[in-house]
């Protein structure tokens, strides 16, 4: 079970827009630390999509946006395309564990 | 551009020893701005940090409870690599290892990270 709580999936059709949220606590998320996101595409590696929980790293589309409030943060992906199907996870640190935690993964389909 | 491979066995006996090695080009694992970390991914367990190692004045290792009695960090300055060793694996540390480096300039998100080693441990 993971420390930072997701849906296990959520699905939308192209050109839609989706939300997957991450669930934290006062230990991690709610203690300020950042939330950073992660695109897996199936037999790869997590690539770093959002950090400190709303910034995108060179190369991400805009199309990706992050957020943060309280004990919990959101990934937003506009105008989905079918390149989007892939795994997120959710990433911070917790001061009780000392060290990363994650989400457990949402898998979003394209329909 | 920095990249990171890996290297080590995919199949590892129970009780026995497991070994990983993560080159590192592009970068220094003797770097002030970077830890090296190790990540492995499992049906069961989803994404689990290991630890990190990294260099501040002298080498520092942090390791997850979870596997801190078990688990040893090892970095090569000649090579520019670090290295992962788990003792008395069973079953359960069947998964995907990962390293990945976490930089200050991104506020200490992974954003490198090694291709993965499938370790099956059987």
């Amino acid at each position: 079970q993971s420390v930072l709580t997701q849906p296990p999936s959520v699905s939308g059709a192209p050109g839609q827009r989706v939300t997957i949220s991450c669930t934290g606590s006062s230990s991690n998320i709610g203690a300020g630390y950042g939330v950073h996101w992660y695109q897996q595409l199936p037999g790869t590696a997590p690539k770093l999509l959002i950090y400190v929980n709303s910034n995108r790293p060179s190369g991400v589309p805009d199309r990706f946006s992050g957020s943060k409030s309280g004990t919990s943060a959101s990934l937003a992906i506009t105008g989905l395309q079918a390149e989007d199907e892939a795994d997120y996870y959710c990433h911070s640190y917790d001061r009780s564990l000392s060290g990363s935690v994650f989400g457990g993964g949402t898998k979003l389909t394209v329909l | 551009q920095v990249q990171l491979q890996q290297s080590g066995p995919g199949l590892v006996k129970p009780s026995q020893t497991l070994s990983l090695t993560c080159a590192i080009s592009g970068d220094s694992v003797s770097s002030d701005t970077a830890t090296w970390n190790w990540i492995r991914q499992s049906p069961s367990r989803g994404l689990e940090w290991l630890g990190r190692t990294y260099y501040r004045s002298k080498w520092n290792n942090d390791y997850a409870v979870s596997v801190k009695s078990r688990i040893t960090f090892n970095a090569d300055t000649s090579r520019n690599q670090f290295s992962l060793q788990l003792n008395s694996v069973t079953p359960e540390d069947t998964a995907v290892y990962f390293c990945a480096r976490r930089i200050a300039a991104l506020s200490d998100s992974f954003d490198i990270w090694g291709q993965g080693t499938m370790v099956t441990v059987s």
